[in-house]
């Protein structure tokens, strides 16, 4: 079955403990993204992927980073969260243009 | 840069009845242009795309919408909504090679009996 996997579905953490969300896809897609959705904005694109070793910055990348060294992973990495970067996290995957599969979300609160 | 404007947060509808959500885009060249929708039980999926070629595009679940150059529109339409049609729905532009992609804030679909 075509997935995309995010780890941990739901997280409650403290301001500047570094955390990391997993995002895995079983589909050998080359595009994935990372997305954020808060109430009233939509989703906004934090970082997508092109390729092994290929990324680049979406819309809000302000204190995310990401790495792409295998094609089935694409995790995001807060080093030092923030209470703004409270948020729910989509990971996407595709073949061609556009996100395509959605994980199922990652709730984080940082308090 | 590009962006993307759903005018309406909240539309209800009856069942049954004929649906058009609304979308306009801003993006100097030829946009790629999609349809999610999002509800409880089915995370964010992707309705329709349009990249090039017809500028009506069918998508999954009856949907189709359609690109207009002129307006800088990409409306999304069902003849006959179904009450599991209830979620809300995004509207999004990508640019360049492929994956700048941005999304509007999104109109929330109530169905009512």
């Amino acid at each position: 079955e075509a997935q995309v996997t995010q780890n941990p579905r739901y997280l409650i953490t403290v301001t500047g403990k570094k955390l990391t969300v997993t995002c895995s896809q079983n589909m050998n897609h080359e595009y994935m993204s990372w997305y954020r959705q808060d109430p009233g904005l939509g989703l906004r694109q934090i970082y997508y992927s092109m390729n092994v070793e290929v990324t680049d910055k979406g819309d809000v990348p302000e204190g995310y980073k990401v790495s792409r060294k295998e094609k089935r992973n694409f995790p995001l990495i807060l080093e030092s969260p923030s209470p703004n970067q409270t948020s729910l996290y989509f990971c996407a995957s595709s073949l061609e243009k556009g996100p395509q599969h959605f994980g199922d979300g990652t709730r984080l609160s940082i308090l | 840069a590009q962006s993307v404007t759903q005018p309406d947060i909240h539309i209800t509808v009856s069942e049954g009845a004929s649906l058009e959500l609304r979308c306009n885009y801003s993006y100097g060249a030829t946009p790629y242009l999609f349809w999610y929708v999002q509800s409880p039980g089915q995370g964010l999926q992707l309705l329709l795309k349009y990249f090039s070629g017809d500028t009506l595009v069918q998508g999954i679940k009856g949907f189709e919408a359609e690109f207009k150059r002129s307006q800088s529109s990409f409306n999304l339409r069902k003849p006959s909504v179904h009450w599991s049609d209830a979620a809300e729905y995004f509207c999004a532009v990508g640019a360049g090679g492929y994956q700048k992609v941005t999304f509007g804030t999104g109109t929330k679909l109530q169905v009512i009996p």
